[in-house]
């Protein structure tokens, strides 16, 4: 069984661009979740998208939004880089519930 | 607003002895409480879970809702367990189904042969 799988792995950017993340769940799971990961905060909830309909959010500035296809898949973007974007992203899926959660390997983003 | 605390963010123990790992939380209802733990270039994975009671690795962790605390123990350390090991906490938002999990910062554990 395939796990959750997270394109691309390295990311360079320049202030002020914008970027998409993917990432693809384990096949049947229709939760994804997305975290950054950063030395100074560690890990932190950013959304949750369970078929297509995003449920819940944490405390990110709306600069940084997400989207679900209808095979799961997750797109995360984040328009207007700032330095401080700099971080590892982790995507998460489940069947729903967070007792299932399996994490990808992150994209790690540098914004210079 | 839950929290998670984890005071020590490098611990270092002798092959043999054995291993505490401290995990404190704030929270108003119910919690469920997990481990995860990251190898060295390995994907964040799920150690064990309260609910479960299950012993992993030879780790378990006991929930003591009068101390708020969620210990990762294990009474012989292996060179194997050296790796980053994260609380945390599973919230339910607003009863959307949908959860959450809050982090602590992590405490690296190095086991010296």
């Amino acid at each position: 069984k395939a796990g959750v799988t997270q394109t691309p792995r390295y990311l360079i950017k320049t202030r002020g661009q914008q970027v998409t993340l993917s990432c693809s769940p384990i096949s049947g799971h229709r939760s994804v979740s997305w975290y950054q990961q950063t030395p100074g905060q560690g890990l932190q909830f950013l959304f949750e998208y369970f078929s297509e309909t995003q449920r819940n959010k944490g405390n990110f500035p709306g600069r940084f939004s997400g989207r679900q296809f209808s095979n799961s898949r997750s797109e995360m973007n984040v328009s207007t880089l700032e330095l401080g974007d700099s971080a590892l992203y982790l995507c998460a899926s489940s069947t729903g519930t967070v007792h299932g959660y399996t994490f990808g390997s992150g994209t790690r983003l540098t914004v210079v | 607003a839950q929290r998670v605390t984890q005071p020590e963010k490098l611990l270092s123990v002798f092959k043999g002895a054995p291993v505490e790992l401290k995990c404190n939380y704030s929270y108003s209802g119910s919690p469920e409480l997990f481990w995860y733990v990251q190898y060295s270039r390995q994907r964040l994975q799920l150690l064990l879970r309260h609910i479960s009671r299950e012993s992993i690795k030879g780790f378990t962790a006991d929930l003591n809702k009068g101390e708020t605390s969620f210990h990762l123990k294990k009474p012989f350390a292996q060179e194997e367990d050296s790796a980053m090991y994260y609380c945390a906490l599973s919230d339910e938002y607003s009863g959307a189904g949908s959860y959450q999990l809050t982090f602590g910062k992590g405490t690296k554990l190095s086991v010296i042969p």
